[in-house]
């Protein structure tokens, strides 16, 4: 079946360390996002990228970063500079256009501890 | 500038009633495409529907239906009988040219069914 794989599904890190979220389609879509979802809020992008080495900075980049270096990967890396990680982060997958809308996984929920 | 807006942040009905969740939306661009979807307590996003520009028909699919007007610039989400299940925060959106065909986020709209 096609979709979205993101791991781990729960995620706890201790502060001052990096850790990445892991991203993978096998939709064949270009495009690849990541979203930061905090308690009772929407989403908000973090990165996206529509081919591979390739991407953009989003509304609250900072304390991220990613890589593209696969069409099926999109890793997001949450460093130590990110002052609230605590979120739940969603990554979702589009055509170029996006005009068909985003698949989605099912989430990481980062807790820093 | 494109936007959306939500206005209801939270609604609760009780199960069995009808319920519509409200849309609007700002763009000058004369295609776009709007969306809805659905995120239950799991947490993954949940494509909804599509609906482009062009095409002001409204949908129906099941208890599902969706009123699409140009002329006030909604798309709203009616949900009929409607049941626990349906308990979810509830995203419109929307895509254009000018929004660089990344998707403009409502804010969502909290549904709360009571059985």
């Amino acid at each position: 079946d096609g979709g979205i794989t993101q791991s781990p599904k729960y995620l706890f890190r201790k502060e001052g360390q990096n850790v990445t979220l892991s991203c993978e389609q096998n939709l064949n879509h270009d495009a690849m996002y990541w979203y930061r979802q905090d308690p009772g809020q929407g989403l908000r992008l973090i990165y996206y990228s529509q081919i591979v080495n390739d991407f953009q900075k989003g509304d609250i980049a900072e304390g991220y970063s990613v890589s593209r270096e696969k069409k099926e990967s999109f890793p997001l890396t949450v460093t130590s500079a990110q002052k609230n990680p605590t979120a739940f982060y969603l990554c979702a997958s589009s055509h170029t256009a996006g005009n068909y809308g985003y698949t989605f996984g099912s989430g990481t929920r980062l807790t820093v501890v | 500038a494109q936007k959306v807006t939500q206005a209801q942040t939270e609604i609760s009905v009780v199960e069995k009633e009808d319920v519509t969740l409200d849309c609007v939306y700002e763009t000058r661009d004369t295609t776009y495409y709007l969306f809805w979807y659905k995120q239950p307590p799991s947490g993954e996003l949940v494509f909804l529907i599509r609906r482009n520009s062009f095409d002001e028909q409204n949908e129906i699919s099941g208890r599902y239906s969706w009123n699409f007007q140009k002329s006030t610039s909604s798309f709203n989400f009616t949900i009929t009988a409607s049941q626990v299940v349906d308990s979810a925060v509830y995203f419109c959106a929307l895509i254009t040219r000018g929004s660089n065909y990344q998707l403009i986020w409502g804010a969502g709209t909290k549904l709360i069914i009571k059985p």
